[in-house]
């Protein structure tokens, strides 16, 4: 089946700096990806969708310039939290689905604690 | 907007009690409904699948979901739960918007 993978699977970082997550399509191309966020006991909420080759598409709420979204190829799409927050503090999870399939293919997931 | 209700927020079973989870959708035309289940620290895992035809869908490790038009639901069931089924349940829906519409999950202890 189809493989998504995330990097790093768990970071720590302080407060006021940048971190990355990359989510990669292993073995198929993804001409979109999407970014969910997951607080504790809570569900999965989207927070943008990513398209290659063109800009994301925030969810209501979600601040642009805040969870930068780069789509570079076919099958990487990065997440970059910038002057993070401990409240930024979650579980940052892509999915990616083969283009014109339906069926979506959640990453492993990304543990981002601030301090 | 579409929407996805799970009511069970925390179940809690004894090993060979039977399941069934709750979700209602709120979507009126075309819908594609999903099952994923998270196991403690591990990352969400399909369980099964309704696009179209036959609204009993049957899903991996024994899991099966009905899909009842008139009534806007996709139930989860599973004849018989084991310790190893203690995980968080998503239902989640999706329409012409590719990304997917996820209920609030319910929590599934099993007792041995």
């Amino acid at each position: 089946g189809a493989v998504v993978s995330q990097h790093p699977s768990w970071v720590i970082c302080k407060s006021g700096t940048s971190v990355k997550i990359e989510c990669r399509s292993l073995d198929f191309q993804a001409t979109t990806m999407f970014w969910y966020r997951q607080f504790p006991k809570q569900s999965l909420m989207l927070m943008a969708t990513s398209n290659e080759g063109s800009k994301a598409t925030y969810e209501q709420g979600v601040e642009k310039d805040k969870f930068l979204i780069n789509h570079a190829s076919l099958t990487l799409s990065t997440l970059t939290v910038t002057s993070a927050h401990p409240e930024d503090s979650s579980f940052y999870i892509c999915s990616a689905g083969v283009t014109g399939g339906v069926e979506q293919y959640f990453g492993p997931g990304t543990r981002l604690t601030v301090t | 907007a579409q929407s996805v209700s799970q009511h069970n927020h925390h179940v809690i079973l004894s090993e060979a009690a039977s399941l069934e989870l709750g979700c209602n959708y709120s979507y009126g035309g075309t819908v594609n409904l999903f099952w994923y289940v998270q196991y403690p620290g591990q990352h969400l895992q399909l369980l099964l699948k309704y696009f179209s035809g036959d609204p009993l869908v049957k899903g991996i490790k024994g899991f099966e979901a009905e899909f009842i038009k008139s009534k806007f639901s996709f139930n989860l069931r599973k004849p018989s739960v084991q310790w190893s089924d203690t995980a968080e349940y998503f239902c989640a829906s999706h329409t012409g918007r590719r990304a997917l519409t996820f209920g609030s999950g319910t929590r599934l202890q099993v007792q041995p």
